[in-house]
């Protein structure tokens, strides 16, 4: 099975600018989770999609959203950017939702913000 | 202080050497993962625990509900075992569940 793919891998914006980044889970696998980590607060949870339907949501404000397609594939927007928004973002997919269950990490989008 | 914490943050063994890496976490728990993330990012899922022990390789996992601890032991070390080891708990909410990460262990294993 292919792993869990997220594209782009690299990515440079300016401030006010926004992003979207995309995940495809491995087959058969209907939750996706995305996480941001950066050197100061490093992993952070920020949101988690099943079924088309978000199912929970980390502390990060509206600037911050996501969807999941019929396909389980996944994309996560951010919109006005901030210099603080510069991290790696990953996503993670499992067969079943909540993070009980193991989950299967992509290699990540690195967003730089200028 | 953080709801997860991990020690040591920084640590150099020799090849061959056994390694623990802690975890201690502040709150009731339903799971704890074991992630290893190499340089450039990637992350791998080690170990999901809810109770005891679990064994991979040379890699062993422990979990202590009640002390709220875990370790993760590496037995006969290898440069390649050089990543950030990371703790995650997983915690039951109305909302769903929270996830809480450790800020990492970084391992050096020199040959």
């Amino acid at each position: 099975k292919a792993g869990v793919t997220q594209t782009p891998r690299y990515l440079i914006k300016t401030r006010g600018q926004q992003v979207t980044l995309s995940c495809s889970p491995i087959s058969g696998h209907r939750s996706v989770s995305w996480y941001q980590q950066t050197p100061g607060q490093g992993l952070q949870f920020l949101f988690e999609y099943f079924s088309e339907t978000q199912r929970n949501k980390g502390n990060f404000p509206g600037r911050f959203s996501g969807r999941q397609f019929s396909n389980s594939r996944s994309e996560m927007n951010v919109s006005t950017l901030e210099l603080g928004d510069s991290a790696l973002y990953l996503c993670a997919s499992s067969p079943k939702a909540g993070g009980g269950n193991e989950q299967f990490f992509g290699p990540g989008t690195r967003l730089t913000v200028l | 202080k953080n709801e997860v914490e991990q020690s040591p943050q920084n640590l150099t063994a020799q090849e061959g050497e056994f390694i623990t890496i802690n975890c201690s976490y502040s709150v009731g728990i339903s799971a704890l993962h074991w992630l290893q993330q190499h340089p450039g990012g990637g992350i791998v899922s080690l170990f999901m625990l809810s109770s005891g022990k679990k064994k991979h390789g040379r890699l062993i996992a422990t979990i202590n509900i009640q002390e709220k601890h875990s370790s993760l032991h590496i037995t006969a070390s290898h440069p390649r075992d050089s990543a950030v080891y990371i703790c995650a708990v997983i915690s039951g909410r109305s909302s769903g569940d929270k996830l809480t990460f450790g800020t990492g262990t970084r391992l050096a294993v020199r040959p």
